[in-house]
């Protein structure tokens, strides 16, 4: 298994461009969600999915999109980059609800937004 | 609403002491408590969580945790630290029946041989 892979490992961005960052696990967990890791900030929960064509939101979602249309993957999109987006983007992934179980996590995208 | 605190930034110990790591906690009903641990440029990795039962909950490396609903703490410990156990330490809380797991603002364990 290769767990829960991410791309790009590094990018950077100049204001107002978009992106996608991408996020896949091979373990058929249902549960996927996308965490930011800013400096004494901790992890916060931007959006998450409990199965495929089911999304919300989380602490975080302003700026961001994301959607599930396979188990398998949970893209989120950027669709115009701030400064304040710069951050460290991590993918998890669990079987059962996130609140309750054992999340697996991705290497994570750290991006940079001029 | 959930939140979780964890007070020190960092936490120096030296090899062979025994180490804690504290989290306190605030959640309406029963909390689901778990501890994270991320090494340098690594996603974070699970070590143990409390749902239920035993207060002392046994985890991955040798780490383990006392949950105390008196003191609203769920501490880290590990009777003799490694270097290796130098990490970014995170807590964090949720409960029963919801999505959203809350993360503390994670803690800096540097133990010197």
């Amino acid at each position: 298994n290769a767990g829960v892979t991410q791309t790009p490992k590094f990018q950077v961005l100049k204001t107002g461009q978009s992106m996608t960052l991408q996020c896949a696990q091979d373990m058929n967990h249902e549960y996927m969600s996308w965490y930011r890791q800013d400096p004494g900030m901790g992890l916060r929960l931007i959006h998450y999915s409990v199965g495929a064509g089911i999304t919300d939101q989380g602490e975080v979602p302003n700026g961001y999109n994301v959607s599930r249309s396979t188990t398998e993957d949970f893209p989120l999109r950027l669709l115009s980059a701030a400064p304040s987006q710069t951050s460290v983007y991590f993918c998890a992934s669990s079987y059962s609800r996130q609140g309750t179980d054992t999340q697996y996590f991705g290497p994570g995208t750290r991006l940079t937004v001029l | 609403a959930q939140s979780v605190a964890q007070p020190e930034d960092q936490v120096n110990v030296a090899e062979g002491n025994p180490l804690t790591v504290k989290c306190t906690y605030s959640v309406s009903g029963n909390p689901y408590l778990f501890w994270y641990v991320q090494y340098p440029n690594r996603g974070l990795q699970f070590l143990l969580k409390y749902i239920t039962g035993d207060n002392l909950v046994k985890g991955s490396y040798g780490f383990e945790a006392e949950f105390n609903k008196s003191q609203t703490s769920f501490h880290l410990k590990k009777p003799s630290a490694l270097v290796s156990d130098s990490a970014l330490y995170f807590c964090a809380v949720s409960r029963y029946n919801t999505d959203k797991l809350i993360f503390g603002t994670g803690t800096r364990l540097q133990v010197f041989p």
